[in-house]
Order: C-alpha cells, then sequence, then structure tokens
C-alpha cells in the first residue's frame, strides 16, 4: 500500500522557518516527481513545489521562491520542505503528493496525497 | 498563470439525481502534440486530503464509480455525477497540468438537496 506521512508542522512567529517531512512507503520513491501543494484553512488548495526524481530539478510557485526549498533523500524514501522568512499568508495544511503520470514529468495530476500538517504563522 | 475557474461555487441535489460541474481554464490545456488535454478532477471529503477521480480531462483514475465522468476540451471542463450518492458530499476541485505553476480551481461544493 503506497503511505505518504507528513510531519514538522506547527505554531511559528513571522518570519520564523519550519521544515516539514513526508516519509513515503509502499512505491519506488526515487522513480517519482514528488509535489508539495497547501490548503489554506477553509480555503482551495494551492501547488507550492516539486522536485525531480534525482532532486536534479525543482520548480516553485512565485509566492514562495526564495523563501522555500523542497528536497528529497532518496536513500530515505522522503521529501522535504524547507521553509524560511514565514508569513501569516503561508498557513495553511501542507499536502505532500506524487506526481501521477508515470514518466518524468514536473506536468502531472497529484495521486495519492498524504493526511497533511499544519503551519500556523502567528505572533 | 493558468486561471482556473469553476462554477457554481455550490450545488444542491437530490438523491439519484445528476450533478454537473464546470470547469474554465484562461488558456487552453490541449497539447497539440498528443492531443490530450492536461487537466484532473479532484474530490475532498470534509477532514481528508483530495483524492484523484479523473485525469487527462476524462480517464477514470481506478476504482472511481463509473457514475463520475470527465469531458470538454481545450478551455471548457465538466465533472458530471450521473446519479448522486449520499458519500458523494464534497467538494470537488479541477487541476490543470499543462503549465507551471500548477493550478487548481477554486472548488465547487456538492450537498444533497
Amino acid at each position: 500500500e503506497v503511505q505518504l506521512v507528513e510531519s514538522g508542522g506547527g505554531l511559528v512567529q513571522p518570519g520564523g522557518s519550519l521544515r516539514l517531512s513526508c516519509a513515503t512507503s509502499g512505491f519506488t520513491f526515487s522513480s517519482y516527481w514528488m509535489n508539495w501543494v497547501r490548503q489554506a484553512p477553509g480555503k482551495g488548495l494551492e501547488w507550492v513545489a516539486n522536485i525531480k526524481e534525482d532532486g536534479s530539478e525543482k520548480k516553485y510557485v512565485d509566492s514562495v521562491k526564495g523563501r522555500f526549498t523542497i528536497s528529497r533523500d532518496n536513500a530515505r524514501n522522503s521529501l522535504y520542505l524547507q521553509m524560511n522568512s514565514l508569513r501569516a499568508e503561508d498557513t495553511a495544511i501542507y499536502y505532500c503528493a506524487r506526481g501521477g503520470r508515470g514518466e518524468s514529468t514536473p506536468y502531472t495530476w497529484f495521486d495519492p496525497w498524504g493526511q497533511g500538517t499544519l503551519v500556523s504563522v502567528s505572533s | 498563470d493558468f486561471v482556473m475557474t469553476q462554477s457554481p461555487d455550490s450545488l444542491a441535489v437530490s438523491l439519484g439525481e445528476r450533478a454537473t460541474i464546470n470547469c474554465k481554464s484562461s488558456q487552453s490545456v490541449l497539447y497539440d502534440s498528443n492531443n490530450k488535454n492536461y487537466l484532473a478532477w479532484y474530490q475532498q471529503k470534509p477532514g481528508q486530503p483530495p483524492k484523484l477521480l479523473i485525469y487527462w480531462a476524462s480517464t477514470r483514475e481506478s476504482g472511481v464509480p463509473d457514475r463520475f465522468s470527465g469531458s470538454g476540451s481545450e478551455t471548457d471542463f465538466t465533472l458530471t455525477i450521473s446519479s448522486l450518492q449520499a458519500e458523494d458530499v464534497a467538494v470537488y476541485y479541477c487541476q490543470q497540468y499543462y503549465h507551471i505553476p500548477l493550478t487548481f480551481g477554486g472548488g465547487t461544493k456538492v450537498e444533497i438537496k
């Protein structure tokens, strides 16, 4: 069974940092593009970033460029999101999601998704 | 960026009746070289992550009931639930994967009338 389990969320002050992790199992992690998608409380979905199978390509939504860094450790089957200079508008549930297409491309749907981890940015 | 606009924001449908959700892209998501529409649909129930229903605009994900169907091309797409069941109460999202940033529609909430 494919599983994605996020961790690392919590309450942080504006300007602070947080590192999210996504532990995966049940599939060959090193064969997939991986994504972070977020959802502000009561709001819609926003793709944040994705990373190629070997970590050599990374793409970000403009609102997090220069502040967030996506990375992965294929030996540990894990995905990460380092979030710096956090703002109130970064408050959201952050989901880890596998790229759905069976080919190497960042242009993909998301399947499956983890349960998410909540990040709250507030003083 | 590709802006995805869903309509309506919410709808209430009687059990067994048809529910129709629309999604309009600000630019075409039809890739000429393979004639595929780069559009997916998701279902999100309260307290749960989204679940993939449909990709390539009309290909149903394995295990998804056949009462769910997707149609449309280029900029205009539709998700249809042919006979609404109680377990279909959820928010539904479309998503384009033609262009980075990958973007979602604002969601449509489906309830029972």
